[in-house]
């Protein structure tokens, strides 16, 4: 089965500086999906960024982008410029790439909640 | 696109009631739904799979006899709490699996006294 661990509870950033959140999984698999959901106080689940492991090339999605070390098994969030509306609850999710019935549901990280100073 | 409602958003009822969820895709089709329960300050735990037209999937520990699913189109998914007591109090949420990527409802706030 795989997991998905983000070691980091909290983290904290000042406005307009960069801020990273590590998430590391395991997997025997080779080919699968990498995400990034938010949660913000209003408890929507928004999508972040998404990688797909077979592309070598890091997803990047306007101030949000990735660090994906297939081979070290870990798909860092970084953060640029950051913003007071980017305080939320960070969740780092894995999925298969088979789609099967039962293979398509996202293994999810505990969280890291991310705090905004102004 | 891939927005993805919920209702209702909150929902208050006594115990020993039971209360209905909809969850629905409002520009895409869903052949398969989820259901996910979030106690405060914790991550998201799947409940069950959904899929038109064919029993739910539920995970390990869940009662399917209190959580009933229903997925009778491709639009359209519900979640019923049969006979609510106060620890179903939660929070739930929806998402929906267009092609890869699961899009979320804004989730229902389920309240029982």
């Amino acid at each position: 089965a795989q997991t998905v661990t983000q070691s980091q509870p909290e983290m904290s950033v000042q406005e307009a500086e960069t801020v990273t959140l590590s998430c590391t999984y395991d997997t025997s698999e080779s080919d699968y999906y990498l995400f990034w959901y938010k949660q913000p106080p209003s408890r929507q689940m928004i999508l972040v960024i998404r990688q797909e492991a077979y592309k070598q090339q890091n997803a990047t999605e306007n101030r949000f982008s990735v660090n994906f070390q297939k081979a070290a098994k870990s798909f860092s969030l970084k953060i640029s410029d950051s913003q007071l509306g980017d305080a939320a609850m960070y969740f780092c999710a894995y999925r298969s790439i088979i789609s099967n019935f039962g293979n398509e549901k996202l293994t999810f990280g505990t969280g890291t909640r991310l705090t905004i100073i102004p | 696109g891939a927005v993805v409602s919920q209702h209702p958003s909150r929902v208050i009822c006594k115990s020993g009631t039971s209360v209905k969820i909809e969850c629905r895709s409002l520009d895409f089709q869903a052949t398969t739904m989820f259901w996910y329960r979030q106690f405060p300050k914790q991550s998201l735990m799947l409940m069950a799979t959904s899929n038109e037209g064919s029993k739910a999937t539920y995970e390990q520990g869940v009662e399917k006899d209190k959580f009933l699913i229903n997925h009778a189109s491709l639009t359209l998914s519900t979640l019923t709490v049969t006979s609510a007591h106060p620890e179903d109090s939660s929070f739930y949420i929806c998402s929906a699996l267009p092609r890869d990527t699961q899009y979320f409802g804004p989730g229902t706030r389920l309240t029982v006294l």
